[in-house]
Formats: structure tokens, sequence, C-alpha cells
């Protein structure tokens, strides 16, 4: 089975521009999940998806949002970027709606200038 | 709040024993579980403690009491390949949101 898939990789983008992740969960696994990791916060949820529903949402501010399709592929797309969105973004996915073991991906990149 | 504590980093030598502590203060728990992460790479599940008591993985343990809220990754036969940190995370509510502690950088030397 293919793992956690997302794209791009690396990116950089400026200030105030809006930027896309994508993610495709492992075949068969329905709930998706979005992790911020940075040095000096760790990492730290973001939203959750089950069945295209959001189902939680971590503490970020509005500008950070997603979907989940009809296919379990997730997007997540973050506004009016800041220098302090550089992170790398990770997405997980479980094949539980209560999944004690996520899968995660290798993550994107992000660096704002 | 909620919060994970854990070591910053943990030293030891091939073929020794090390335990990497993790306490936590949650809403709600559903479970501890380990993750493991190499530099430049994605943390990879190793254990998961629903109730109290040891899980045993090959090589790693895992142990958790809820009444202390408090749980253990067990790393024996140390190997160099096991440098890397280690991130207890809580699952507070239903679903596959956790809330990881800041992570134990361990590093092993021969």
């Amino acid at each position: 089975k293919a793992g956690v898939t997302q794209t791009p990789r690396y990116l950089i983008k400026t200030r105030g521009q809006q930027v896309t992740l994508s993610c495709s969960p492992i075949s068969g696994h329905r709930s998706v999940s979005w992790y911020q990791q940075t040095p000096g916060q760790g990492l730290q949820f973001l939203f959750e998806y089950f069945s295209e529903t959001q189902r939680n949402k971590g503490n970020f501010p509005g500008r950070f949002s997603g979907r989940q399709f009809s296919n379990s592929r997730s997007e997540m797309n973050v506004s009016t970027l800041e220098l302090g969105d550089s992170a790398l973004y990770l997405c997980a996915s479980s094949e539980a709606s209560s999944g004690n073991t996520i899968y995660f991906g290798e993550g994107s990149w992000l660096t704002v200038v | 709040g909620q919060s994970l504590e854990q070591p910053s980093e943990v030293t030891a030598v091939e073929g020794a024993i090390v335990q990497i502590n993790c306490t936590y203060q949650t809403s709600g728990f559903y479970g501890l579980s380990w993750y493991q992460q190499h530099d430049g790479g994605a943390p990879t599940f190793l254990s998961y403690n629903a109730l109290d008591g040891l899980e045993e993985t090959g090589r790693f343990s895992s142990f958790l009491s809820r009444s202390d809220s408090y749980g253990y990754l067990l790393l024996q036969e140390l190997q160099m390949k096991d440098s890397a940190s280690y991130f207890c995370a809580v699952s507070g509510q239903a679903g596959t949101a956790l809330i990881f502690g800041k992570g134990t950088t361990l590093s092993v030397s021969s």
C-alpha cells in the first residue's frame, strides 16, 4: 500500500499570499488530520476530517482552513500568510474513526518570506 | 490547559536501556501514543496504551498509569539508528486529534 502522500514537498511564499497543500491518505483510510510542526512549538494539531466532515479543530486562526473530498483526499489552505506560518505541515491518515494509530506523510515544508 | 511534559534530551550508549517519561494534563483521555521522528523525516507510530500497564513491541515497550497521568517509553538494546526525537501524544477526545509533547531527542553513541 502506498503511504500518505503530500504535495508539494517544498514551497516558498511571500507574506500576504495564500497557499494550498494537498494530502492523499492511505487507501481505505477515511480520517485525515493536519499538524503544524515548528522548532519552537513542536507538533500542533490543526484540524481533522472524517467522511468529508471537520470533526475537530485546533487552536489556530481562521486563516487556516481545510476540506476533505469524497475520495478522502484532503487539502488545507492558509490565507494571508505571515512569517510565523513557516513550518512543516504534516498530514496524517487513519483507518478508523478514532484511530489510535495515525500514519504521517513526509510533510510540506513551507517558507514564508 | 492541556500539556504534556517529557525531557528535552537523553543520551545513551549502544546496547543500553533508556526510559523516556511523559506526564500529561488533559481535559480528556483516550490513550497515550509514542512516535519516533528522525531528522528530516515524518513521525512514525511506535506504540499506544489505552489501559494501564505495559505494552511490548520488540525492543520497545510502553507503560501507562492513568491514575498518575504518566507513561514512559522504554527502549532496550539501543542501536545507533535509534537516535531520533521521540514524542508522546495524548488522544484527548474522540477522533484522531492528538496533543503532542515537545519531544525528547535521544542521542545514541558507540
